[in-house]
């Protein structure tokens, strides 16, 4: 079974330019969330898709970072314009999980997309 | 508030030693407990997940535990390898009984360094 793709894994760019980040969960997944882990801590949430739906985004910087999942499937991540503190690793997962469904939400990770912002 | 906190923040221990690492947290209402292993520069990987009923939980040289009375969890490796070098990270899912929400807390992590 293919595992979350992840694209690209690195991008380097000077703050004030966009940048965009894709991402395919496995197939059949309902549940994709993205994460942004800065260097030394736990990965945090940015956003939750339930098929194409966003279940939850309450700590997506709105103003600059904006993302979407047409027709429930890949996803990209878009931050427009970038900030220094915005470097991290965006992590993108899926989940199985659907509603009236009984599953334990296990997250299956992609390998991440490193950001560095100059 | 839903919070997990995770201690030691980094661990150095010399192959062949055993270490536990820990996590509490104050998730409700409760569904599972996962640790996960985040190697440098890849994505976390799910080790054990336990639910309420479960105390123990195997999985090679990693065992688990939960106590769902004073919200702990304990990440014991044995006989430690170089590749257990990682970071390990405590997720708890909000949910009821074996069911996930969907929403997820995580810790901070722990970073596991095993020098040879």
């Amino acid at each position: 079974e293919a595992g979350v793709a992840q694209s690209p894994r690195y991008k380097i760019i000077e703050k004030r330019q966009s940048v965009a980040f894709w991402c395919n969960p496995i197939s059949g997944h309902a549940t994709l969330y993205w994460y942004q882990q800065i260097l030394g801590q736990g990965p945090k949430l940015l956003i939750q898709f339930q098929n194409n739906g966003v279940v939850d985004d309450s700590q997506l910087p709105k103003d600059r970072f904006s993302a979407e999942r047409l027709k429930g499937v890949d996803s990209t991540l878009k931050i427009q314009p970038a900030k220094l503190e915005d470097s991290a690793v965006y992590l993108c997962a899926s989940s199985l999980r659907l509603a009236g469904v009984q599953n334990t939400g296990e997250l299956f990770f992609g390998e991440g997309s490193r950001l560095t912002v100059l | 508030k839903n919070q997990v906190e995770q201690s030691p923040q980094s661990l150095i221990i010399l192959e062949g030693k055993n270490c536990t690492l820990q996590c509490n947290y104050t998730v409700s209402p409760f569904s599972n407990l996962r640790w996960y292993k985040q190697d440098t520069g890849r994505g976390p990987v799910s080790l054990t997940i336990m639910t309420f009923s479960e105390n123990t939980k195997s999985n090679g040289r990693y065992t688990a535990t939960l106590d769902a009375d004073t919200k702990q969890s304990s990440l014991h490796i044995t006989a430690s390898q170089l590749s257990d070098s990682a970071s390990y990270i405590c997720v708890v899912s909000e949910g009821a009984g074996g069911t996930s929400y969907g929403k997820l807390t995580f810790g901070q992590g722990t970073i596991l360094t095993v020098h040879p």
